[in-house]
C-alpha cells in the first residue's frame, strides 16, 4: 500500500483564486511528481523534483503553477489564479532513487467553479 | 514523440481471463509499470517490469517485449471486484518522466 499523503482530498476554488494542495512522500523517497488527470483520465505531467531541486517542469506550471519540496516539509503545488479548466485530479507520486516505480498517493480533486 | 497506447475498453466474464494490451513509443526504456485505477481514486501499484518475458505475480501477471514496444497485463481466475481502470506507464531515458496511458476500462461480468 502506498504510503504518500495527500491533502485536502478535496478542494474547490472560484475562478481567480488561489489552490494550494501538499504532498508527504513516502519516507526515502527522493524523487516527487505531480500529475494532473482530467475527467477522461489523461495524465498530464506538471513537474518533478528530486529532494529539494526541480528535475523537470510543463510550460503551464512554469506559468500558472508554483510548486516545492523543501527539507523536513510537505511538498506543495499551487495554482496562483485558478482557471475553470483546472479543474481536475492532483496526483503525487513518489519513487526511490534508480530503477524504481512511482507509488501515488490518494489525490486532491480540485473544482474551480 | 513519446506515447502509451492501450485500448479504452474491455469485456471478460467472472472465471475467465483478461489480458490489457500496453504499445509503447519512447527514447529508450528504463521500466514499464501497471496500475489499477478505480472511479474517483488514485491508480494503485501492481507491477514493474524492466526485462523481457513473463513475470508472474499470481492473479495479476505481466509480459514485456521492449524489441516490439509491447507489454500486457494479464488477470486470471476474474472476480467482478477486478473491474476497474488499468494503467500503463513507460519511463524513457533521457529525462525523469513517466508517460501513461489512458488506461484500459475492464468490465467484468457475472
Amino acid at each position: 500500500n502506498s504510503k504518500v499523503i495527500q491533502t485536502p482530498r478535496y478542494l474547490v476554488k472560484g475562478q481567480g483564486q488561489k489552490a494550494k494542495m501538499r504532498c508527504i512522500p513516502e519516507k526515502g523517497h527522493p524523487v516527487v511528481f505531480w500529475y494532473q488527470q482530467n475527467k477522461n483520465n489523461e495524465f498530464k505531467f506538471l513537474i518533478n523534483f528530486q529532494n529539494q531541486e526541480v528535475l523537470q517542469q510543463i510550460d503551464m506550471t512554469e506559468k500558472r503553477f508554483s510548486a516545492e519540496c523543501p527539507s523536513n516539509s510537505p511538498c506543495s503545488l499551487e495554482i496562483q489564479s485558478s482557471e475553470a479548466g483546472d479543474s481536475a485530479l492532483y496526483l503525487c507520486a513518489s519513487r526511490g532513487q534508480g530503477l524504481n516505480p512511482l507509488y501515488f498517493g490518494a489525490g486532491t480533486r480540485l473544482s474551480v467553479l | 514523440g513519446q506515447g502509451v497506447e492501450q485500448p479504452a475498453k474491455l469485456m471478460s466474464v467472472e472465471g475467465t481471463f483478461a489480458r490489457v494490451n500496453c504499445t509503447y513509443s519512447t527514447s529508450g526504456f528504463n521500466g514499464l509499470s501497471w496500475y489499477q485505477q478505480r472511479e474517483g481514486q488514485a491508480p494503485v501499484f501492481l507491477s514493474y517490469v524492466v526485462l523481457d518475458g513473463l513475470k508472474d505475480s499470481g492473479h495479476f501477471s505481466t509480459f514485456l517485449s521492449r524489441s516490439n514496444g509491447y507489454s500486457y497485463l494479464l488477470l486470471t481466475e476474474l472476480q467482478i471486484k477486478d473491474s476497474a481502470s488499468y494503467l500503463c506507464a513507460v519511463r524513457g531515458t533521457g529525462g525523469y518522466k513517466v508517460v501513461f496511458g489512458s488506461g484500459t476500462r475492464l468490465l467484468v461480468s457475472p
